[in-house]
């Protein structure tokens, strides 16, 4: 069965710093998505994508967030300069005709 | 979009049926009720969908009354695997669409 996938499962970054979250959608799937996890809080929606450009973006996905499809199969999720609030689950999902397929998740630690 | 609003949290024990009831007073004629589960440290997995009455797959059955101000899950038979989030959403079925997530319904099956 195909899946979404992310890299890497962990990543631990200190405050001010950049990084950059991978996942490789669904092969055939045009909608991409990413979510976020505070660890024990409900998940929330950052941005969707489609054709290329953000299609939606939640009050989270502020300038220091950006998202980028760079070639075929990898959609990332950046953040420019982390905060400590930053640290959480982050989730990249993508659609085909109606459900919504989940990565397993990267562990964001910022200290 | 649509405020849900289930159990906080519900308990039952192995080869029981389970039946989480979620109320959605203000859904919209083009939304759709679905709903993920999730267990710890992993990304949301799809369970079912529904637009109006009875809607079953090989792991749940989902029940909408005809005013579709409330919906049903329905999980038979539960395993010690079943423990996990359960949540309901109800949004439109565009393509791009967020999916908004409450704090879900912990259920814990017990042997």
């Amino acid at each position: 069965e195909p899946e979404v996938t992310q890299t890497p499962s962990h990543q631990v970054t200190q405050m001010g710093q950049e990084v950059i979250l991978r996942c490789v959608p669904i092969s055939n799937h045009l909608y991409f998505y990413w979510y976020r996890q505070i660890l024990g809080q409900k998940v929330e929606f950052l941005v969707s994508f489609y054709n290329n450009e953000i299609s939606e973006k939640s009050e989270i996905f502020d300038d220091q967030f950006s998202v980028e499809r760079p070639d075929g199969s990898n959609f990332t999720l950046k953040i420019r300069s982390t905060k400590l609030e930053d640290s959480a689950m982050y989730f990249c999902a993508s659609r085909n005709s109606y459900e919504q397929y989940f990565g397993p998740g990267t562990r964001l630690t910022v200290t | 979009l649509a405020k849900t609003t289930q159990p906080i949290s519900m308990d039952s024990y192995e080869g029981q049926e389970v039946n989480i009831t979620c109320s959605h007073n203000n859904i919209a004629t083009n939304d759709y009720i679905t709903w993920y589960q999730q267990f710890p440290s992993q990304g949301p997995r799809f369970i079912i969908q529904g637009y109006k009455t009875k809607v079953t797959n090989e792991v749940a059955s989902l029940f909408i009354p005809a005013d579709r101000k409330s919906s049903t899950l329905s999980l038979p038979r539960v395993s010690l695997s079943d423990t996990a989030v359960y949540y309901c959403l109800v949004a439109s079925n565009q393509a791009g669409t967020a999916l908004i997530f409450g704090k879900g319904t912990t259920l814990s099956v017990s042997s």
